[in-house]
């Protein structure tokens, strides 16, 4: 079946870097990829929706310049959290859109743990 | 903006016990409700998608309720396991996903 590659599992950077996380469609083609956040015991925050070749559409609230969001293949969607703090440690999570003609199903990533000290 | 409830946050019950997740939803337009799993500190495992037009899918163990009128959408889980236990998260499809807190499940052998 599809299947939404998150990459990577685990990462830690210390504050003031950046870091990028990648999803990937692994057997078909997304126009559409969503990025989420997920603070522990709460449920998943839509941040950005991503379109490939647009730009990406963010959630009020969603500091854009500092979450970027490329999606410059319909396999590939990348988020980089530029300047980490702290705050910013939290659980990130992809999902990528199949049009289909039978209808639209949405396929999660495994998500990615970002831990900034 | 849509905004969505699940009752209770947490659910402990003894093996063999039937669960009931609750959902609620604010803007009954919707396309469709998901129901997913998560585990902890892992992605999302979709278990039934219901579409608007329809009131209830089933799969296995788990039966599904969707009563858009009154915005509320039931998970039902036969029987038990511990296997089970997750958090399931609830989710409406009104051309975003909006989701649910969850309600974690824990079942005792």
């Amino acid at each position: 079946g599809a299947v939404v590659s998150q990459h990577p599992s685990w990462v830690i950077c210390k504050s003031g870097t950046s870091v990028k996380i990648e999803c990937r469609s692994l057997d078909f083609q997304a126009t559409t990829m969503f990025w989420y956040r997920q603070f522990p015991k709460q449920s998943l925050m839509l941040m950005a929706t991503s379109n490939e070749g647009s730009k990406a559409t963010y959630e009020q609230g969603v500091e854009k310049d500092k979450f970027l969001i490329n999606h410059a293949s319909l396999t590939l969607s990348t988020l980089t959290v530029t300047s980490a703090h702290p705050e910013d440690s939290s659980f990130y999570i992809c999902s990528a859109l199949s049009r289909q003609d039978s209808g639209n199903t949405i396929y999660f990533g495994e998500g990615s743990w970002l831990t900034v000290v | 903006k849509q905004e969505v409830t699940q009752i209770p946050a947490a659910l402990s019950v003894p093996e063999g016990e039937n669960l009931v997740l609750n959902c609620s939803f604010t803007d009954s337009a919707i396309y469709n409700l998901q129901w997913f799993r998560q585990d902890p500190g892992k992605g999302l495992t979709s278990l039934l998608l219901i579409q608007s037009s329809q009131r209830e899918q089933t799969s296995g163990r788990l039966n599904a309720s969707l009563d858009k009128s009154s915005g509320r959408s039931t998970l039902y889980i036969a029987a038990s396991q511990p296997g089970d236990s997750a958090t399931y998260l609830c989710a409406v499809d009104d051309y975003k996903l909006s989701f649910g807190a969850g309600t974690t499940v824990t079942v005792r052998a």
